[in-house]
């Protein structure tokens, strides 16, 4: 059974639509997270949210939201997408979550493009 | 401000030979972790060292930590060329007034190994 996974898997679109990327996590995990992986291999932590908390990235625009129907998923929401919104982007999840900093599951990524 | 380096940024060895990779943070930690990414992939947890640890094993995995240089090394012995991947370090930002953001990520290493 896949642990984290992500729809869909490559997302092509054009700019100014709003899309969604759905994650869900089947560890039982009470902590989730986006990350967005740029054509420099870079990762950029974007979100961390357990059923208490949302934490945001400062740098991340308000286009960006993440919805959590439950503690198992984790939804990202792109409003009006742009040209440097593609990347790949990653869910996460882990027990606990905060300081402890516990190991990270990653999903399988989704490529967006922007076109 | 992106908190770990990676060093060097890209490792080509010969199978059967040892790679070592470093990474340098800038503040506090609770632990330090690495990751291994495969082409197309998400990113595997490999091991986790905490801060009031020096050295740690796993299978072909040797990590060691330096809080006081903010330092750390992952040394894989008798690579394979399954070990083709690029490696990150990442570490959790503590907040002074408490809490903590997903993991951040160095640029990583790019490993490759030669049959």
């Amino acid at each position: 059974d896949t642990a984290v996974s992500q729809t869909p898997k490559y997302l092509v679109t054009q700019m100014g639509n709003d899309k969604s990327i759905k994650c869900e996590q089947n560890l039982g995990h009470d902590t989730m997270y986006w990350y967005k992986q740029d054509s420099k291999k870079f990762l950029k932590i974007m979100f961390s949210y357990n059923n208490k908390e949302l934490i945001i990235n400062e740098t991340v625009p308000n286009r960006f939201s993440p919805k959590s129907p439950d503690k198992a998923h984790l939804n990202l929401h792109i409003n009006s997408l742009e040209l440097g919104d593609s990347a790949v982007y990653f869910c996460a999840s882990s027990q606990l979550g905060g300081t402890s900093a516990p190991p990270q599951y990653f999903g399988p990524g989704t490529r967006l493009t922007v076109l | 401000s992106q908190q770990g380096e990676e060093d060097p940024q890209a490792l080509s060895i010969q199978e059967g030979e040892n790679a070592t990779m470093n990474c340098s943070y800038k503040t506090s930690i609770n632990n330090l972790q690495w990751y291994r990414q495969n082409s197309g992939r998400g990113l595997v947890h490999l091991i986790l060292i905490r801060s009031n640890e020096r050295e740690k094993h796993s299978g072909r995995l040797r990590v060691t930590l330096d809080t006081s240089k903010k330092s750390s090394s992952l040394l894989i012995t008798a690579s394979r060329a399954a070990d083709t991947a690029s490696y990150f370090c990442a570490t959790v930002t503590l907040y002074s007034g408490g809490g903590a953001d997903g993991l951040t990520f160095g640029k990583g290493t790019h490993l490759i190994i030669q049959p």
